[in-house]
């Protein structure tokens, strides 16, 4: 099956500092990756569609200048949440499909980000 | 953009009791309805799923049926067990690549032995 790994699972970091997390794709190539932020008994709502070498995509009321995302290669995507806020605490998922085999969204394992 | 609805937001049965969840979308272009299994912290996991050009699928325990004129599909969970209890959310999206899944708000199931 599909793999994606997402790192780091949990991070602690000072409010007006920024913090990077890592979506890789193992055995496949993804040209597109969402990412999701899920508060705490709330669902996951998605925050922004990251495509390979060109710009992200972003939900409405998503800030792209706080949540700067990055798709450098196929394989990986990455989320930097800038000058961090107490209010940015969440739980971070990343998703990828893999072109022509439907929509089957593989999942990386979530990182806890918790600003103090 | 798809919005999706999902009721109820809680769901207590007995143990050996069935268990339906339903869900809701907007968008009619949608034909592809995944349904996830979370736990606490941990990723979602995905249970079954649904394409548009079938009514009903089943996989042992569990069913999804799909009624596309009305726009709703359904989670069916038969003989419920105690490590059937989670929180469930179903999503709806275009069935192509590059197209994110736009989730329910979710269940918690709590199964009681």
């Amino acid at each position: 099956g599909a793999v994606v790994s997402q790192h780091p699972s949990w991070v602690i970091c000072k409010s007006g500092t920024s913090v990077k997390i890592e979506c890789r794709s193992l055995d496949f190539q993804a040209t597109t990756m969402f990412w999701y932020r899920q508060f705490p008994k709330q669902s996951l709502m998605l925050m922004a569609t990251s495509n390979e070498g060109s710009k992200a995509t972003y939900e409405q009321g998503v800030e792209k200048d706080k949540f700067l995302i990055n798709h450098a290669s196929l394989t990986l995507s990455t989320l930097t949440v800038t000058s961090a806020h107490p209010e940015d605490s969440s739980f971070y998922i990343c998703s990828a499909t893999r072109g022509g085999s439907g929509t089957e969204a593989f999942f990386g394992q979530g990182t806890r980000l918790t600003v103090v | 953009g798809e919005n999706v609805e999902q009721h109820p937001s809680t769901l207590s049965v007995q143990e050996g009791d069935s268990a339906v969840i339903k869900c809701t979308y907007s968008d009619s272009a949608s034909n592809y309805f995944p349904w996830y299994k979370q736990e606490l912290g941990k990723r979602p996991q995905l249970i079954i799923d649904i394409r548009s050009n079938v009514g009903e699928k089943k996989d042992q325990r569990i069913a999804v049926t799909l009624n596309k004129t009305a726009k709703h599909f359904s989670l069916h969970i038969t003989e419920t067990q105690p490590e059937d209890s989670a929180v469930y959310f179903c999503a709806a999206s275009r069935n192509q690549a590059g197209t994110a899944l736009i989730f329910g708000k979710g269940t918690t199931l709590s199964v009681s032995s």
